[in-house]
């Protein structure tokens, strides 16, 4: 058990409806991550926030929004969705801060797998 | 730009035999870390082990260890004593440097898959 925490673990939905997968980092930890992994792209690191702040942005589209709350916990909300959003959608999260020095591991969930039909 | 490579789709390795699964990079950043994870069938993604640019040793978890050759820029995963278990798609990462989780992602390779058989 890796700590990081993702709801709901299955989804199936129909194309044009929204989700929203949900994280609760590991404990102590203010940075979260979410990926998306399918397989024709691997896995695509999507956006980045820590301590609520976003700090990366990758290969998410516009339909996708993410945050990160007080209580640390983020949610990635997918909109209008289309078949090939179905994937694996993992949140991580790491410490943050410091020199990579202290190593700085980064933790997944197990993942949340989305269908879009 | 940053890039991982593993250049082995697939491997197969005999039940207590040990294996090693590539990875070279590219970064010009001197500051940066490389990761092992590990994911079965059932999904999650699962740490193994970590060898950070600074470290001067070769990082050790158990039955993983890291072949380390930073001016060949390889981090190569080696697994001692295979297990049935082991069998799992194995992805290679990196990290690059940044103080303040400013540039924390991870970049990752396209995986290789262990079959592990008895």
């Amino acid at each position: 058990d890796s700590g990081v925490t993702q709801t709901p673990k299955h989804l199936i939905t129909a194309t044009g409806q929204r989700v929203t997968l949900r994280c609760s980092p590991r404990s102590g930890d203010l940075s979260v991550y979410w990926y998306q992994q399918s397989l024709d792209q691997g896995l695509q690191f999507l956006i980045q926030y820590y301590n609520g702040e976003e700090r990366a942005k990758g290969n998410i589209l516009e339909r996708f929004s993410a945050q990160q709350f007080p209580d640390l916990h983020s949610e990635l909300n997918l909109s209008s969705l289309e078949l090939g959003d179905s994937a694996l959608y993992f949140c991580a999260s790491s410490v943050g801060g410091p020199p990579l020095r202290s190593g700085n591991t980064i933790y997944f969930g197990e993942g949340s797998w989305l269908t879009v039909v | 730009a940053q890039k991982i490579t593993q250049t082995q789709p697939g491997m197969f390795v005999q039940e207590k035999e040990a294996v090693t699964l590539d990875c070279t990079y590219d970064t010009s950043d001197p500051s940066y870390g490389l990761f092992w994870y590990k994911q079965p069938s059932s999904g999650e993604m699962i740490f193994l082990i970590y060898q950070g640019s600074y470290d001067q040793q070769n990082a050790t978890e158990g039955r993983y260890s890291l072949n380390f050759q930073k001016a060949r820029k390889s981090a190569n995963l080696v697994i001692s004593a295979s297990q049935l278990g082991d069998s799992a798609m194995y992805f290679c990462a990196m990290r690059e440097g940044g103080y303040g989780g400013a540039t924390n992602k991870l970049i990752f390779g396209t995986g290789t898959l262990l079959a592990v058989q008895p």
